[in-house]
C-alpha cells in the first residue's frame, strides 16, 4: 500500500458526460501528480500541483482540469468525455517539490466511456 | 526532446534464468532515474531511485545500475512472482518534478 488513495476505482459513463476523480496523497506529501495510462500510450503526465499551486503541465486536454485543495487532496475533472478518454488515471504524490524525490502512485481510477 | 526508451518490449524467462532489462535516455540533465514494477490493473510500485552514474541499488533478486546514458535492471534467478511490467522513469532537470516514463518491459517468468 503506497498510502495514496484514489476514488472511485472504477466508473463507466457515457460520451459527453463529466466525471470527477479524487485523490488523497500520502500523509505529509505536498506534491500531487496526475497521469493517464492507456494501452497504446503508456503513462502520460497530465499535471502537477504543489501545495495548492499548479507547478507543471503536461499533455492535459483543455476539457480536463485539476485542482489541489488546502487539505492537499486533489481532484481531476474530465468533461465532454469521448471514447478515447477511456483509460486508467493515476494520482501520485511526493514529499516536496525539490526534485529527485520518489513519487508514489495510487491504485488508479479506471474510466470507461461508452 | 527528452526521451526514455526501454528494451526489450517483452521478455520471457524460465524460472531461474537471469537476464537484464535496459532503459536508455536522452536528456539535457538527469535529476534521477526511477524503476517501478506494475502488475495488471494496479498502480506502479516503486522499486529504486538512482541519481548518478556508477550508482547501484539492490532488492532481493533485483539490482539496478546507472551509467551516463542508460540503466539496467538485472534480475537474478527470477521466480514466477517476478512476472510484471517494469517501468523506467526519468526526472529531468528544469524546474518540474514530473517523471517521463518509458513504455515498459513486460516480463513473464515461466515455472
Amino acid at each position: 500500500d503506497s498510502g495514496v488513495t484514489q476514488t472511485p476505482k472504477h466508473l463507466i459513463t457515457a460520451t459527453g458526460q463529466r466525471v470527477t476523480l479524487r485523490c488523497s496523497p500520502r500523509s505529509g506529501d505536498l506534491s500531487v501528480y496526475w497521469y493517464q495510462q492507456s494501452l497504446d500510450q503508456g503513462l502520460q503526465f497530465l499535471i502537477q500541483y504543489y501545495n495548492g499551486e499548479e507547478r507543471a503541465k503536461g499533455n492535459i486536454l483543455e476539457r480536463f482540469s485539476a485542482q489541489q485543495f488546502p487539505d492537499l487532496h486533489s481532484e481531476l475533472n474530465l468533461s465532454s468525455l469521448e471514447l478515447g478518454d477511456s483509460a486508467l488515471y493515476f494520482c501520485a504524490s511526493s514529499h516536496v517539490g525539490g526534485g529527485g524525490n520518489t513519487i508514489y502512485f495510487g491504485e488508479g481510477s479506471w474510466l470507461t466511456v461508452v | 526532446e527528452d526521451q526514455v526508451t526501454q528494451s526489450p518490449e517483452a521478455l520471457r524467462l524460465q524460472e531461474g534464468e537471469s537476464s537484464s532489462l535496459n532503459c536508455s535516455y536522452t536528456v539535457s540533465g538527469l535529476r534521477g532515474l526511477f524503476w517501478y514494477r506494475q502488475d495488471p490493473g494496479k498502480g506502479p510500485e516503486f522499486l529504486f531511485t538512482l541519481y548518478s552514474a556508477g550508482e547501484e541499488k539492490e532488492k532481493e533478486r533485483l539490482k539496478a545500475t546507472l551509467t551516463k546514458k542508460e540503466s539496467f535492471l538485472h534480475i537474478t534467478a527470477p521466480k514466477p512472482e517476478d512476472s510484471a511490467t517494469y517501468l523506467c522513469a526519468v526526472e529531468f532537470q528544469g524546474g518540474s518534478e514530473k517523471l517521463v516514463f518509458g513504455k515498459g518491459t513486460k516480463l513473464t517468468v515461466n515455472p
